[in-house]
């Protein structure tokens, strides 16, 4: 079963303009995680964040924790064409290293 | 290797067919998970070997699904007589474990698609 879901399942903005998608769980976490896909194949590691941290960079991308709200974000800044890609959260409960995926928010970045 | 390997990358089957998918991990990764993901969907977790321990097999879907890790190293997904549902895209990942453990690195999948 799905621990996250992101918000929204879809979004379209134009080049230059931030990205900002939302994720939400179900259950306590030891970390969480985003995944760029491009076309459909393999998922592609961006960032990892702690249930201790609340906030996290990594180049243009910035990554909130809200364990209180069972929810986080990630925003894309100054986006370009080749940001275009589905955007996955993923969950790690305290037990094991068994990642839980959202359905995805795809982003389409218009030139 | 330098990344985790999948193959084939396409595999078009006659239903009823058994299957098997290949995956070769990044060596000295001790973790290998199998995931699905059908069109527009999220990733559904299958299996996960964790080092020399019994395998997570929580999320195989039928009996039908098999896997197995051989030497700690590449493993295979098997699918005896494919149906039509089976049709998606098949995932493989590997990472470390324990305080170096920093998210996965998948491979780039294997299409299969049942007709």
């Amino acid at each position: 079963s799905q621990q996250g879901e992101e918000d929204p399942q879809a979004l379209s903005i134009q080049e230059g303009e931030n990205a900002t998608m939302n994720c939400s769980y179900k259950t306590s976490i030891n970390n969480l995680q985003w995944y760029r896909q491009n076309s459909g194949r393999g998922l592609v590691h961006l960032i990892l964040i702690r249930s201790n941290e609340r906030e996290k960079h990594s180049g243009r991308l910035r990554v909130t924790l809200d364990t209180s709200k069972k929810s986080s974000s990630l925003l894309i800044t100054a986006s370009r064409a080749a940001d275009t890609a589905s955007y996955f959260c993923a969950t790690v409960r305290s037990n094991d290293y068994k990642l839980s995926f959202g359905a995805g928010t795809t982003v389409t970045v218009r030139a | 290797g330098a990344g985790v390997s999948q193959s084939p990358s396409n595999k078009v089957t006659e239903k009823g067919k058994d299957v098997e998918l290949r995956c070769d991990p990044i060596s000295g990764h001790t973790a290998l998970y199998w995931y699905r993901q059908s069109l527009g969907q999220g990733l559904e977790f299958l299996i996960y070997f964790q080092g020399n321990s019994a395998p997570d097999k929580s999320g195989l879907p039928s009996d039908r699904f098999s896997a197995e890790r051989t030497g700690g190293s590449v493993s295979t997904l098997t699918i005896q007589r494919t149906q039509q549902e089976d049709s998606a895209v098949y995932l493989c990942a590997s990472s470390l474990e324990g305080r170096f453990w920093n998210g996965y690195t998948f491979g780039s999948g294997t299409r299969l698609t049942v007709v």
